[in-house]
């Protein structure tokens, strides 16, 4: 069965602290991509990465991709409250096909 | 990217009735798919709406319960049919844009309450 499981579900954090978001996906993909949702909202495209070592950086925000652990990180840089959101990651399987299987989502709280 | 409306935006309806939803981009795309999201939940692929041929449907979904039409290149309906209150979720059509952006876009979603 194909999973694409993050972790931590939920987080509480601090303004000011750095914190990481893993995605941990269970067949080959060389592609992934990360998304916000706000609530109520539809999601916003944040980081495509499309190669194995791809690193993308955007504010506080950085993502990696390792494609032969099957992991990509969402790193958060001295958070702050306009960060609060749920994150997802998504592969699409088969690669390349644009059939986005989505994550668990990580809803996260920045608190003042 | 690509500028994706969705109507209607919410609504609540009695079991048993349908609803239709309607997707327009504003640009030409050949990748449209149709999303499901229960309340707290993440997102499920329900089928990618092919132009002019029939919709490719994911595993525990059916052309009967969720039809859909691709007229062209700009629109997509899909059908929520003989609903239940299960069927409450929000509805999110997207497309796939190829090239240096290489991602999906999605529309602001329909919100639908079944009672």
């Amino acid at each position: 069965e194909l999973k694409v499981e993050q972790n931590p579900l939920f987080l509480s954090m601090q303004e000011g602290k750095n914190y990481t978001i893993y995605c941990n996906y269970s067949t080959t993909s060389d592609r992934l991509y990360w998304y916000r949702q706000d609530p109520g909202k539809s999601l916003e495209s944040l980081f495509v990465l499309l190669s194995n070592g791809a690193v993308k950086q955007e504010g506080r925000l950085m993502a990696s991709l390792d494609t032969k652990a099957r992991l990509s990180t969402l790193h958060i840089t001295a958070a702050v409250h306009d960060l609060s959101a749920t994150y997802f990651c998504a592969v699409d399987i088969p690669s390349g096909t644009y059939k986005y299987i989505f994550g668990t989502g990580t809803r996260l709280k920045v608190l003042a | 990217s690509a500028v994706i409306s969705q109507k209607p935006s919410r609504d609540i309806c009695q079991r048993g009735t349908s609803l239709t939803i309607q997707c327009q981009v504003d640009s030409q795309v050949t990748m449209m798919f149709w999303y499901r999201q229960q309340p707290g939940q993440s997102l499920t692929l329900i089928a990618t709406a092919n132009q002019g041929s029939e919709a490719t449907y994911e595993s525990g979904f059916v052309i009967d319960k969720f039809p859909i039409s691709r007229p062209n290149l700009t629109f997509s309906t899909l059908t929520v049919s003989n609903m239940s209150p299960e069927d409450s979720s929000i509805y999110l059509c997207s497309v796939g844009l190829a090239g240096p952006t290489d991602t999906q876009y999605f529309g602001p979603g329909t919100r639908l309450t079944v009672l």
